[in-house]
């Protein structure tokens, strides 16, 4: 297994660019995040999924879409990017308890880094 | 709002002591804590959880001691290797959003 894999790993874009981000998973997990991470701060959710199909708005959403046509790629987009967006942006994926929702174990992937002038 | 810290951003520990890494905690309602490890370029690894209705667990070498009162949470790593130079991030959760902490650096000297 993969595990969770994430394209490109680096990426520097000048302001107003748009790009997307994919974050592909191999162990048919029902959850799929987006996190960012910036210095000296935790890991900061973007948008989630609960499965393929749907999405979600976590702490930080503004400037980002996200979609998950299949259940395997949840993918992030920036449609004008900005220098705020310049980070580590880290894709997890967790496994459905059923009722209990998600699994506490968030598997991440390698992250992206993207800076933005 | 809710948030995750720590009481040190830095920790240097001989090859072969134990570390204490140490979290705060402010949402009482959180009934979900992690430790994750993050090596430098790549994504956090889950190393143990515990759930609020425990005070402790414990894993290969490491760990997890959770103080409701004072709200704290602690990582105990055992007999600390050089591969345990890292940054350890807490995480809270009462559902389905985590909220992590920023992190401390571990670093194991020689």
């Amino acid at each position: 297994n993969a595990g969770v894999t994430q394209t490109p790993k680096f990426r520097v874009l000048k302001t107003g660019q748009s790009m997307t981000l994919l974050c592909a998973q191999d162990m048919n997990h029902e959850y799929m995040y987006w996190y960012r991470q910036d210095p000296g701060m935790g890991l900061r959710l973007i948008h989630y999924s609960v499965g393929e199909g749907t999405t979600a708005k976590g702490e930080v959403p503004d400037g980002y879409n996200v979609s998950r046509l299949k259940k395997q790629n949840f993918l992030l987009g920036l449609e004008s990017a900005a220098p705020s967006q310049t980070s580590v942006y880290f894709c997890a994926s967790s496994y459905n308890l059923g009722v209990r929702g998600p699994s506490y174990e968030q598997y991440f992937g390698p992250g992206t880094r993207l800076t933005v002038t | 709002g809710e948030s995750v810290g720590l009481h040190l951003p830095t920790l240097s520990v001989q090859e072969g002591d134990n570390s204490i890494i140490n979290c705060a905690y402010s949402n009482s309602a959180s009934d979900y804590f992690i430790w994750y490890k993050q090596e430098s370029g790549k994504g956090p690894q889950f190393i143990i959880d515990i759930r609020s209705n425990m005070d402790k667990r414990q894993g290969q070498r490491v760990t997890v001691l959770l103080n409701k009162t004072v709200k704290h949470l602690s990582l105990q790593i055992a007999a600390t290797q050089p591969g345990d130079s890292a940054v350890y991030f807490c995480a809270e959760t009462g559902g389905q959003n985590f909220v992590f902490g920023p992190g401390t650096r571990l670093s194991v000297l020689p």
